[in-house]
């Protein structure tokens, strides 16, 4: 079955200290990957997307994620978390034969001054 | 580029009524657009794929006849949830897919709020 699991519903972290979200995902086909990030009652701002090639991944706001095909992974990391990234973020994957997104389901970044 | 706009952006209606919302690729021609429902502090769950000129595809559980969606021009789609009731209050968000731009990559829109009293 395809799905992707987020672990962390919830993390707090300090700012200036560094980041990373956890993703795992089950998909059958060659995936292609996605970072969003939602502000509350907004829509979603792509981070970034992996399709193929260089496994790590830079995005926009200083966030990048690394693919690991072995362990199914595609972990998003910053080094230095500012107050204006508390947000919700949610990973996705999907293919390309429609286009479809599965979405995580979510985690909630808090920012602790 | 690749903006999709939503509108409108909140809209409360009484139960019984209809609602439309509009989804609009602006700069972009969109093949296909999905709609989205979102509960509080959930994921987005699909409901429904909607390719120009053909009828949309519902993910299983979602009622197609209270959920109406009309995708009539590459630039427009609309949803329409009919005899509204509380359990339909939500945020209703879109995307926007162009393979022609290179990527199989979604475009969302901001996000409807709807709020059925």
């Amino acid at each position: 079955a395809q799905s992707v699991t987020q672990p962390d519903i919830h993390i707090t972290v300090s700012e200036g200290a560094s980041l990373e979200l956890r993703c795992n995902y089950s998909y059958g086909a060659t995936p292609y990957l996605f970072w969003y990030v939602q502000s509350p009652g907004q829509g979603l701002q792509l981070l970034l997307k992996y399709f193929s090639g260089d496994t790590l991944v830079q995005g926009i706001k200083g966030f990048e994620a690394e693919f690991k095909r072995s362990q199914s992974s595609f972990n998003l990391r910053k080094p230095s978390v500012h107050w204006s990234d508390a947000a919700e973020y949610f990973c996705a994957v999907g293919g390309s034969n429609t286009g479809k997104l599965i979405f995580g389901q979510g985690t909630t970044l808090q920012v602790k001054p | 580029g690749a903006v999709v706009s939503q509108h409108p952006s909140r809209v409360i209606c009484k139960s019984g009524t209809s609602v439309k919302i509009e989804c609009r690729s602006l700069d972009f021609q969109a093949t296909t657009m999905f709609w989205y429902r979102q509960f509080p502090k959930q994921s987005l769950m699909l409901m429904a794929t909607s390719n120009e000129g053909s009828k949309a595809t519902y993910e299983q559980g979602v009622e197609k006849d209270k959920f109406l969606i009309n995708h009539a021009s590459l630039t427009l789609s609309t949803l329409t949830v009919t005899s509204a009731h509380p359990e339909d209050s939500s945020f209703y968000i879109c995307s926007a897919l162009s393979p022609g731009r290179g990527t199989y990559e979604q475009y969302f829109g901001p996000g409807t709020r709807l709020t059925v009293t």
